[in-house]
């Protein structure tokens, strides 16, 4: 079973701060790394898929950075809101896999009013 | 939009009755997968399926199994229900495309007593 870390476990930030979340995953046999969005009582959305070493991705305040060689991918959030509120998945696809991703534990952030 | 839709929300079963849990998606999609997620465990790929009759075990497939009869339709199967199977289940479909996202379902909670 492939290792997929992310960090923090959980964070809590206060409305307008920025933020920042890790996910680590194995830097050998690498095809792809997706994020998505998990908000209580909803389906997990998707965010981005990342293949190339270097990628930085971006959907509003959201963005991505993937670094394939050290086997870590940022996600940040800026000038953070209540509706950003949600467990944020990372999800590692290697080379041998067709089919399956690998998901991490998540990191649940909670914005503060 | 693709639609991935779990027929139940919430489901109490009792231990030893056998459980079907359904899932359709009406995007015509080969891949569709089961997973279940645990406080503390993140989500854990139990079946997929790459084409109708088709299926392979995930990393956690014991005293479950699966069943692809129709492309839109996978239904996990609990043998004989028991406790430690108390967890969200979802479902999720990807469509072609080595790097296409997953689209999810709304979850099954279910608990077993």
């Amino acid at each position: 079973i492939l290792n997929v870390e992310q960090s923090p476990q959980s964070l809590h930030v206060q409305e307008g701060d920025s933020t920042n979340f890790t996910c680590s995953f194995p830097s050998s046999n690498f095809y792809a790394l997706h994020w998505y969005r998990w908000e209580t009582a909803k389906s997990p959305e998707a965010l981005f898929v990342m293949t190339l070493n270097g990628d930085e991705k971006k959907k509003g305040r959201i963005s991505a950075t993937l670094n394939t060689k050290e086997g870590y991918s940022y996600l940040y959030i800026k000038g953070s809101q209540p509706e950003d509120s949600a467990t944020y998945l990372c999800a590692f696809k290697s080379g041998g896999s067709n089919y399956k991703l690998t998901f991490g534990k998540g990191t649940l952030l909670t914005v503060n009013p | 939009d693709v639609k991935v839709t779990q027929s139940s929300r919430y489901l109490v079963k009792r231990t030893g009755e056998k459980v079907f849990l359904e899932c359709v998606q009406d995007m015509d999609h080969e891949n569709m997968f089961w997973y279940r997620q645990d406080p503390g465990l993140g989500l854990r790929l139990i079946y997929f399926s790459y084409d109708v009759k088709m299926k392979e075990k995930g990393d956690i497939p014991e005293g479950y199994s699966v069943s692809r009869e129709k492309k839109e339709r996978f239904s996990l199967i609990l043998e004989s229900a028991s406790t430690n199977q108390t967890s969200m289940y979802l479902c999720a479909s990807r469509g072609g495309g080595f790097n296409s996202d997953y689209t999810f379902g709304s979850g099954t909670r279910l608990t077993v007593v």
